[in-house]
């Protein structure tokens, strides 16, 4: 059974950066898509970008200029930047797993880390 | 730019058939995902490859599509199954990841 526990600042000023690891534990790191997906108060859910365990990454075209997914494969984590932050940007943010239960084909995001709300004011 | 459409909210009386929809352009290409969220809880996957139901999820669950639309049905709904529906799909190049707004199930 695949966990992921992530963590970071969650109280952050505006134009700070913000920063978020989470470790998996449990389960292959290889094969599979990382990903980050925000959550803004009482809002829907908004994909933010995806690593692999080789580093190759996707990311949301509104949010490309500021985001940053990076990847350590040796300690089974992976982590998210995000520059510049707004208070546009408060919500809870996740990190998921993106299955894939025959190569190559991907089969939704099937665990879910817990969640950090993140709030930005000044 | 691309979008996945879902009615805001609809409400159903328990033992009934709720079917919520997501319509998009390129889902005639893409699949489609279904998750719910409760309140204060992380999304659950409950539908991946249009129709397919991980272990653990109850059979009253289903998952279609027909042209630009998806759809999630439950049948024979429960008080438990009061929650936030969200459709999940892809662009036309299946690179970004798109959601729905979301849906709202209320049980009467």
């Amino acid at each position: 059974q695949v966990q992921l526990k992530q963590w970071g600042a969650g109280l952050l000023k505006p134009s700070e950066t913000l920063s978020l690891t989470c470790a998996v534990y449990g389960g292959s790191f290889s094969s599979l898509y990382w990903t980050w997906i925000r959550q803004s108060p009482g809002e829907g859910l908004e994909w933010i970008g995806e690593i692999n365990h080789i580093g190759n990454t996707n990311y949301n075209p509104s949010l490309k200029s500021r985001v940053t997914i990076s990847v350590d494969t040796s300690k089974k984590q992976f982590s998210l930047r995000l520059t510049s932050m707004t208070a546009a940007d408060t919500g809870v943010y996740y990190c998921v797993r993106g299955a894939m239960p025959v190569p190559g084909t991907f089969g939704g995001f099937d665990s879910w880390g817990q969640g950090t709300l993140v709030t930005v004011s000044s | 730019s691309y979008e996945l459409t879902q009615p805001p909210s609809m409400s159903v009386s328990p033992g009934q058939t709720a079917r919520i929809t997501c319509s998009g352009d390129a889902l005639p290409n893409q699949y489609a995902y279904w998750y719910q969220q409760k309140t204060g809880q992380a999304p659950v996957l409950m539908i991946y490859l249009d129709s397919e139901r991980p272990s653990g999820i109850p059979e009253r669950f289903s998952g279609s599509t027909s042209g630009t639309t998806a759809t999630l049905t439950i049948n024979g709904v429960q008080a438990e199954d009061e929650a936030a529906y969200y459709c999940q799909s892809t662009d036309s190049s299946g690179t970004y990841v798109m959601f729905g707004g979301g849906t709202k199930l209320t049980v009467l």
